[in-house]
C-alpha cells in the first residue's frame, strides 16, 4: 500500500518569506500523480498544485512550485513571497492507478506579520 | 457555483442513533468519495463509488454504510452511532481525463459530526 509521509507537523515563515514544505512517498507503482491541498480555518479543502510523474518538469502556480524528485521519492512544495493568507493546514496526496487518494498528515503553516 | 455540497454542516448525536450524510455533485463526476479527518490522522477514506451502481470500501469502512443514489449523491449512513466516530466527514468527487485517475477530487465543505 502507498504511503505519504509529512514529516514536519508545524512551519512558520515570516511575511513575504519562501517557505518549503516537505513530503516523501512510497509507492511501487511507476505512473501516478501527486497534489498539494491547502485547508484554511474554514475547513474547506482546496487544491493547490499537482504533478503527474511522468512528467520531469516541476509544476508551478504562480507563488507555488514543487520540487519533484522522483527517484527520491519526493514531493515538496515551495510557497514564495508568503502571505498572511497562505496560513492554512497543507496536505500532500498521492494517486495511482486506481480511484483511491492517500494524504498525509498535514503541516500546519504559520505566517509572521 | 455550487461544487460539491454537503448537509448538514454539524450534528450532534447519541451513542445508538443513526443517521444519514448527504452529498451531491453538480459536476458531472462519475467518482466519489467518503472521507474522515481527525487531528494528527489527515483524511483517511471511508467509501467510494467510481461510478453509479457501485461502491467500495476504503481504509476505515467498519461502522458505516454508503449508497450511490445516482450520479449526483452519495450518501453516508452511520447505522448506531459510536464515539469513536466522532470527526469531520468530507465528501468529494473526480473524474477521469483519457481513462487516467490523473484529476485532482473537489470537496465539500465537510460535516462536523459530534457523537456524545
Amino acid at each position: 500500500a502507498q504511503t505519504v509521509t509529512q514529516s514536519q507537523p508545524e512551519m512558520s515563515v515570516q511575511e513575504a518569506e519562501t517557505v518549503t514544505l516537505s513530503c516523501t512517498y512510497d509507492t511501487s507503482e511507476s505512473d501516478y500523480y501527486l497534489f498539494w491541498y491547502k485547508q484554511p480555518p474554514s475547513r474547506q479543502m482546496i487544491l493547490v498544485i499537482r504533478q503527474e510523474a511522468y512528467k520531469q518538469q516541476n509544476a508551478t502556480e504562480n507563488r507555488f512550485s514543487v520540487n519533484f524528485q522522483k527517484a527520491a521519492k519526493s514531493f515538496s512544495l515551495k510557497i514564495s513571497d508568503s502571505q498572511l493568507g497562505d496560513a492554512a493546514m497543507y496536505f500532500c496526496a498521492y494517486k495511482g492507478g486506481n480511484e483511491k487518494l492517500t494524504f498525509g498528515t498535514g503541516t500546519r503553516l504559520t505566517i509572521i506579520p | 457555483n455550487a461544487g460539491v455540497t454537503q448537509t448538514p454542516k454539524f450534528q450532534v448525536l447519541k451513542t445508538g442513533q443513526s443517521m444519514t450524510l448527504q452529498c451531491a455533485q453538480d459536476m458531472n463526476h462519475n467518482s466519489m468519495y467518503w472521507y474522515r479527518q481527525d487531528p494528527g490522522m489527515g483524511l483517511r477514506l471511508i467509501y467510494y463509488s467510481a461510478s453509479e451502481g457501485t461502491t467500495d470500501k476504503g481504509e476505515v469502512p467498519n461502522g458505516y454504510n454508503v449508497s450511490r443514489l445516482n450520479k449526483r449523491e452519495f450518501s453516508l449512513r452511520l447505522e448506531s452511532a459510536a464515539p469513536s466516530q466522532t470527526s469531520v466527514y468530507f465528501c468529494a468527487s473526480s473524474d477521469r481525463k483519457d481513462s487516467k485517475f490523473n484529476q485532482p477530487q473537489h470537496f465539500g465543505d465537510g460535516t462536523r459530526l459530534s457523537i456524545l
